[in-house]
């Protein structure tokens, strides 16, 4: 059973163009929802992650948006760069002893952003 | 401050053998979670060690099994190689392994089982 669903699988963008990745979740249980971003050859490395009892949170040019009565969170790039070019992956975990380590990860977008 | 390091980076095990990953976490991270990474089946978590005891278990058979040590360093061993073992298996450290604690990633060590 995949709890957490991600889309686009791919994504092409342009240089400047906002680039935007939805999320959604099954497990009312999870309250913590992280984003990663991974290069070729690298482990995912944290970008931005929100609680449920926010509705938006925004880093630089990253920002989550969070629904919680549709169990749906996305992530907006904004003013995208060929740097951005990379997967990135939603995830989702449980703040319960011995449970918040886990990730339940999405399936991950591969995001292209041309010039 | 260093990050995390996996070694070796690179493995090419045959069906049957077995195999033995190593993590050494960010200094004073007592937390270290193993994930597999696959093309099929994406991030799958593994299992976490906290204080050399294995706190939280993913859903993978018996044959794979991991451990930590009192320096919080961790081995994951994965016995009777199958082809779809074949991945990059990665580890991941934090301080506590409370929620909202940052999970640092190191690079993986990709595994090819022929």
């Amino acid at each position: 059973q995949q709890q957490v669903k991600q889309s686009p699988q791919s994504l092409i963008v342009q240089k400047g163009g906002i680039s935007i990745i939805n999320c959604a979740y099954e497990n009312t249980a999870f309250d913590y929802f992280p984003w990663y971003q991974q290069f070729p050859g690298k482990g995912p490395a944290l970008l931005i992650a929100i609680r449920p009892d926010v509705s938006e949170k925004k880093e630089g040019r990253f920002t989550i948006s969070f629904n919680k009565s549709a169990k749906q969170f996305s992530l907006h790039i904004m003013d995208s760069q060929p740097g951005d070019s990379a997967t990135y992956f939603c995830a989702a975990s449980m703040r319960t002893p011995g449970t918040a380590s886990k990730l339940t990860f999405g399936t991950g977008t591969r995001l292209q952003v041309t010039l | 401050k260093a990050g995390v390091t996996q070694t070796p980076r690179y493995l090419i095990k045959t069906r049957g053998q077995q195999v033995t990953l190593s993590c050494s976490p960010i200094s004073g991270h007592r937390s270290v979670s193993w994930y597999q990474q696959t093309p099929g089946q994406g991030l799958q978590f593994l299992f976490e060690y906290f204080s050399e005891t294995q706190r939280n278990k993913g859903n993978f058979p018996g044959r794979f099994s991991g451990r930590q040590f009192s320096n919080s360093r961790s081995e994951m061993n994965v016995s009777t190689l199958e082809l779809g073992d074949s991945a990059l298996y990665l580890c991941a450290s934090s301080i506590s392994g409370i929620s909202y604690n940052e999970q640092f990633f190191g690079p993986g060590t990709r595994l090819t089982v022929l």
